[in-house]
């Protein structure tokens, strides 16, 4: 059982160039999100889904786009990367509501842009 | 003002010493409270949930104070394992899947 698998674990991009983060789940969680970690900060949502075909934008969607055309699957679109966007970003999953599931983490992803 | 706040740290705390710290809340109608633990350069794990009536997991204990919105974490006994930044995470809204709001964690560094 691998649980949350997020790839890749570190990225450097110039800036203008797009990618896709990678998250990946096999535990059947319906909740799926993502949220960037910055210095003195705390974790920020950017978006979320609470089943296939369903996304929502969180607090700071602007540059993301993301889609969610299977249970497990939930990949990250950065579209023009920016230094911004210099960040550690992680994906987790949950099978309920918070307060009966915890959130289950991804090892995270190290994105540099220059 | 943040949301959710926590005191940075670090609280550096010798072996098989007692330490305690608080994180404050803005949003009076947040519905449910969680601590969880973050080693450096890892994902976020989750410690425990915190009850309205105080709860205790091992040498960890929990408290919530609603009417001065916040939570606290009492770490006794603590060893150099419990090293870590610890995040107060806080639920605001009433819907299942609420938008769950982080501290930026307290740190704490047990020293032998």
């Amino acid at each position: 059982n691998a649980g949350v698998t997020q790839t890749p674990k570190f990225q450097v991009l110039k800036t203008g160039q797009s990618m896709t983060l990678q998250c990946a789940q096999d535990m059947n969680h319906e909740y799926m999100s993502w949220y960037r970690q910055d210095p003195g900060m705390g974790l920020r949502l950017i978006h979320y889904s609470v089943g296939a075909g369903i996304t929502d934008q969180g607090e700071v969607p602007n540059g993301y786009n993301v889609s969610r055309s299977t249970t497990e699957d939930f990949p990250l679109r950065l579209l023009s990367a920016a230094p911004s966007q210099t960040s550690v970003y992680f994906c987790a999953s949950s099978y309920g509501t918070f307060s009966e599931s915890p959130l289950h983490f991804g090892n995270g992803t190290r994105l540099t842009v220059t | 003002r943040k949301e959710v706040e926590q005191d940075p740290g670090p609280f550096n705390v010798p072996e098989g010493a007692t330490v305690a710290f608080n994180c404050t809340y803005s949003n009076s109608a947040s519905q449910s409270f969680f601590w969880y633990r973050q080693d450096c350069r890892k994902e976020p794990k989750l410690l425990m949930s915190v009850y309205s009536s105080g709860n205790e997991d091992g040498r960890f204990t929990a408290q919530l104070n609603r009417a001065s919105q916040y939570i606290s974490l009492l770490i006794r006994d603590s060893k150099l394992s419990d090293s870590a930044t610890y995040l107060c995470v806080v639920n605001p809204v009433t819907d299942s899947w609420g938008k769950l709001q982080f501290g930026a964690g307290t740190q704490v560094v047990v020293t032998p």
